[in-house]
């Protein structure tokens, strides 16, 4: 079965450091892969996605991930963390084709709650 | 600012109630979907709509009837809900098509009394 791994429930950071956030997944082939932010009481917003292609992309905020195959990883970091990048972060694997009409379908890890200190 | 607008933004309801929650997006997306989220956990998907028809439903008790009258709106009406539903409801909306990333709403927080 597919599932997303974060192993990271928190963690805290120093305002300025760098950061890595975490990501395993178990599918069968390459699936889409994403990573979003929530603040408290918001929704999710996107920061970057993964298809094909160039394994390292780039996305809004500074942040980038790494689509790793041989370890099944996506990996999400930033060379310099910001006091508001303080917020949930969940990776996610989408399952797009055919699914009662070709709609993507996402799975979410658990999350990884980043703290950052000042 | 979001582009998927859901209103309420909060909501309390007792558990004859029925009430339904807003969902609205102008990006053309013909997928659209309702996510329950509860505290400190992940999104759990429960419908997706594509091409405004119902193509997933997660097993979702019937208390929970989602309604997606065009293309642009999705509706979640609410009815005999249990204190248990009490929750964020997340809406979003994709372009249809694997691997299309979702756009979401900032969500209802539903309270159930």
């Amino acid at each position: 079965a597919q599932s997303v791994t974060q192993p990271d429930i928190h963690i805290t950071v120093s305002e300025g450091a760098s950061l890595e956030l975490r990501c395993n997944y178990s599918y069968g082939a390459t699936p889409y892969l994403f990573w979003y932010v929530q603040s408290p009481g918001q929704g999710l917003q996107l920061l970057l996605k993964y298809f094909s292609g160039d394994t390292l992309v780039q996305g809004i905020k500074g942040f980038e991930a790494e689509f790793k195959r041989s370890q099944s990883s996506f990996n999400l970091r930033k060379p310099s963390v910001h006091w508001s990048d303080a917020a949930e972060y969940f990776c996610a694997v989408g399952f797009g084709g055919n699914y009662g009409g070709a709609t993507n379908k996402l799975i979410f890890g658990t999350g990884t709650l980043l703290a950052v200190q000042p | 600012d979001t582009e998927v607008t859901q209103t309420p933004k909060h909501l309390v309801m007792g558990m004859t109630n029925k009430k339904s929650l807003k969902c609205e997006q102008h990006m053309g997306h013909r997928a659209m979907y309702w996510y329950k989220q509860k505290a400190k956990k992940p999104p759990e998907l429960m419908f997706v709509y594509s091409y405004e028809k119902l193509s997933i439903n997660e097993s979702v008790p019937s208390r929970f009837s989602p309604e997606c009258p065009n293309s642009s709106l999705l509706n979640l009406h609410l009815h005999a809900l249990q204190p248990e539903d009490s929750a964020l409801y997340l809406c979003a909306s994709s372009q249809v098509g694997g691997g299309s990333p979702l756009h979401f709403g900032n969500g209802t927080r539903l309270t159930v009394t």
